[in-house]
């Protein structure tokens, strides 16, 4: 089957800690986002990449980091300096950058703070 | 600034009920619009999307939506609610010269049967 895999699905994070969340899709797409949902305020985005071995800040970035080394993998890295990581990540692929392409959503991860 | 905006939090509808889901966009250019569901702790999926032509656009599950250019609006629209559409809905707009898709809020759509 064809689609974008996360995990894990459930994270707990101690205070001072870095958690690397796994994005992996088999689609073939080119684009690959990261988004973070949080009660009432819809999908904000963190970071996205067009292509292998580049990739840019979104509205939300501080405090995270990713990597684009392979095209089916885009990781994403909460750091200790996110000082309010407790949410629902999701991650997207599009088949490629332009904006006409609906956007194929992974299952997320909810990752709380202990 | 490029926006969109969901005005109801919540819709309740009764099972054989018509629906609708209010959408509605501040983007400079041309819009491309889309909707998608979430149900309880699972990602996004695409329901439908306007891109151009005709302003009624069909999509998954019985679903459609009429992107309506003066009003600057995308409303989602069902014939006959069913007690497994309830679910989160989003509405999402790309514009021109741009490269990120904004979301709106979200609207929890309630199907009492």
């Amino acid at each position: 089957d064809g689609g974008i895999t996360q995990s894990p699905k459930y994270l707990f994070r101690k205070e001072g800690q870095n958690v690397t969340l796994s994005c992996e899709q088999n689609l073939n797409h080119d684009a690959m986002y990261w988004y973070r949902q949080d009660p009432g305020q819809g999908l904000r985005l963190i970071y996205y990449s067009q292509i292998v071995n580049d990739f840019q800040k979104g509205d939300i970035a501080e405090g995270y980091s990713v990597s684009r080394e392979k095209k089916e993998s885009f990781p994403l890295t909460v750091t200790s300096a996110q000082k309010n990581p407790t949410a629902f990540y999701l991650c997207a692929s599009t088949l490629t950058s332009g904006r006409a392409g609906e956007q194929f959503f992974g299952p997320g991860t909810r990752l709380t703070v202990l | 600034a490029q926006s969109v905006a969901q005005p109801e939090d919540q819709v309740n509808v009764a099972e054989g009920n018509p629906l609708t889901v209010k959408c509605t966009y501040s983007v400079s250019g041309n819009p491309y619009l889309f909707w998608y569901v979430q149900y309880p702790n699972r990602g996004l999926q695409f329901l439908l999307k306007y891109i151009t032509g005709d302003n009624l656009v069909k999509g998954s599950y019985g679903f459609e939506a009429e992107f309506n250019k003066s009003q600057t609006s995308f409303h989602l629209k069902k014939p006959s609610a069913l007690v497994s559409d309830s679910a989160l809905y989003f509405c999402a707009v790309t514009y021109t010269g741009g490269f990120k898709t904004i979301f709106g809020a979200g609207t929890r759509l309630f199907v009492k049967a």
